[in-house]
């Protein structure tokens, strides 16, 4: 079976604070996904990634970054954490191919203070 | 932009049906179903191809209607086990799998 680790199941952070949230997937896959998931509005993709150091936008990029320094790992950064990314925030991997099932990691659930 | 899903919400008692509708404004290449279930991850249940194919996963089936860019979930004879929240992903040319808001779904005995 696939396995989508995150980090930290809960974190509290203050605002202005640098936030790093850690996802490690076993099965080699070349995509990585960070979703934030928010009650009404689904999961909405804030980064992509389809290989090592590659990085696409998603629908909210706005006060997050990425970093992919090897396959198994993406990571996403909160630059500076404001109250309104208080969320839950997925991370997900699937195969090369964009039919291929998205496979989740449990969550971070993110308290901005 | 994200596709429709309805309802927002249903109840069902252990054994009823409901349908579960998500609906695009955009050509579609797929639709994709997730469940999650409380305090869990997403968990994959079925990918459509356009071509207006049916498919299912234990007594859970879809279609996708690819000239109406709609998938409907058809919860069957439900169970327990089916209380979640269920969400549809579309994909159409040239962006990424897209996530409607999600259908909260709860199965009472």
């Amino acid at each position: 079976d696939v396995k989508v680790t995150q980090s930290s199941r809960y974190l509290v952070k203050r605002t202005g604070e640098k936030v790093f949230l850690e996802c490690v997937q076993d099965m080699d896959h070349e995509n990585m996904f960070w979703y934030r998931q928010d009650p009404g509005l689904g999961l909405r993709l804030i980064y992509f990634s389809y290989d090592v150091k590659m990085k696409e936008k998603g629908d909210i990029p706005e006060g997050y970054s990425v970093s992919r320094e090897k396959k198994e790992r993406f990571s996403l950064i909160l630059e500076s954490a404001s109250t309104n990314q208080t969320s839950m925030y997925l991370c997900a991997s699937s195969a090369v191919d964009s039919n291929q099932p998205q496979h989740f990691g449990d969550g971070t659930r993110l308290s901005i203070l | 932009q994200q596709p429709v899903q309805s309802p927002q919400a249903v109840i069902l008692r252990e054994g009823e049906d409901a349908v579960i509708n998500c609906s695009s404004s955009k050509a579609l290449y797929s639709v994709h179903w997730y469940r999650q279930k409380h305090g869990e991850a997403p968990v994959f249940l079925m990918i459509l191809l356009k071509g207006g194919e049916q498919k299912g996963h234990e007594k859970i089936s879809a279609s996708f209607n690819e000239k109406k860019q709609q998938s409907s979930l058809y919860l069957t004879a439900s169970q327990l086990s089916y209380s979640g929240t269920y969400f549809c992903g579309t994909l159409a040319p040239g962006n990424k799998l897209t996530f409607g808001g999600g259908t909260r779904v709860l199965v009472k005995p």
